[in-house]
Formats: C-alpha cells, structure tokens, sequence
C-alpha cells in the first residue's frame, strides 16, 4: 500500500490556466507539507498542515493556495500558472513527537507550464 | 536551523563502505542531524537521525563527533541502488516543521 500517494503524476498545462494537485496519506500522521523542487534540484519547503491548520506558509505567491480537508489529504491549487511553476511538487507526512519527526515524502508530481 | 556543508559529489566501489561527511560547525544543544536521500526521480526517503550518539538502523549508521561539529553517514556495504543524493539536515527535534535542505551529495556507486 501506498503511504503517501500523489495525483497527478505528471501534468502538462498551458500559461494562465488554473491547475490542481493532490495528496493523501494513509499513515494516520497529523502534518503533511508541500515542497517544491525545481530545475536545478533545490527543494524547498511551501506549506505545511498540523491537523487541518496551517502552520507554515513561506514566501510563496498567492496564486498558490494548499487546501486540507482531513488531516489524510493535502491539495494544493495553482492559479494563472506560470513558466516558472514547471517543477516537480512533492508532499510529506510526518506525525508530530516531542523527540523526533520523521517525513515520509510521496513519489512527486511534475508539473510542465509551456 | 543550523546550515549544512557537504561535498557535492562522491563514487564508492560496489560492496565497498561509502562514508559521507557533513559538516555542521553552527549546530545548536538541541539539534538533531537528520539524513535524508533522494534516488533519481524518487521522493526524499529517510536513513537515519541522531543528537550526540552514534546511531545504526538497518540501512546505514550514523557517526557524530564529540563536539557535534560534523557527522559521518556510512553505508556499509554500498549497492548500485545507493546510487543518489544525499541531504545532511541539522533541525530541533521536538518541533514539527520544515526540513531544509542544502545542495546534498552526489554518491555514485560504480560496479
């Protein structure tokens, strides 16, 4: 079974168009995250979700805006995308501990603006 | 979170040990080192954690120095399918949130 499972795997779009991604996890932990990796291989952080709530929201334009309607999934929506948005979006879990936090990272989703 | 700095690029011998260096002169009392790996077009996968102890799980152990300055990651016996990248994280354990990742290295395991 898959633990973090994204949808689409690859989506290939036009400039301006409005695009969604999706992410569930069936590992039962309270925080997912969006990251972005883009052509040169940075990966970096956007959002995060504890238990519905967002707790982290970095330097992201807000054409971007994450939506967490359980604590299982975490989508994100992209509005007037941009050539710039072509990266690869990967979704995390992690379940909050006091001593450690493991984040369990999905298979990715690649996105191409033309 | 403390920074991170790691060689961009390493080979190891199949069957051989890959030892990868980090260095973390910055890090605080209460960070731990976390070492991540991401496989060519695979998502970040998880090896190992520690705060001051040598830690071992059944993929790979971890070495800290003494003064928590640098870190080891030792593959013991390297496969074809080690081949990635390596990311060295320094972050507060008891604290959900971002991991950031640096430039990470390159580890190619030759046959």
């Amino acid at each position: 079974d898959t633990a973090v499972s994204q949808t689409p795997k690859y989506l290939v779009t036009q400039m301006g168009n409005d695009k969604s991604i999706k992410c569930e996890q069936n590992l039962g932990h309270d925080t997912m995250y969006w990251y972005k990796q883009d052509s040169k291989k940075f990966l970096k952080i956007m959002f995060s979700y504890n238990n519905k709530e967002l707790i982290i929201n970095e330097t992201v334009p807000n054409r971007f805006s994450p939506k967490s309607p359980d604590k299982a999934h975490l989508n994100l929506h992209i509005n007037s995308l941009e050539l710039g948005d072509s990266a690869v979006y990967f979704c995390a879990s992690s379940q909050r501990k006091v001593t450690q936090e493991t984040q369990y990272f999905g298979p990715g989703t690649r996105l191409l603006v033309l | 979170d403390a920074k991170t700095t790691q060689p961009p690029s390493m080979d190891c011998a199949e069957g051989r040990a890959a030892n990868l260096p980090c260095n973390h002169s910055t890090i605080s009392g209460n960070e731990y080192v976390y070492w991540y790996r991401q496989i060519h077009s695979q998502g970040p996968q998880y090896i190992i954690h520690g705060l001051k102890n040598n830690e071992t799980n059944e993929m790979a152990s971890l070495i800290i120095t003494e003064d928590r300055k640098s870190s080891t990651l030792i593959l013991p016996h390297a496969t074809l399918r080690d081949t990635a990248v390596y990311y060295c994280i320094v972050r507060v354990g008891n604290q959900g949130g971002k991991l950031i990742f640096g430039q990470g290295t390159e580890l190619s395991v030759k046959p």
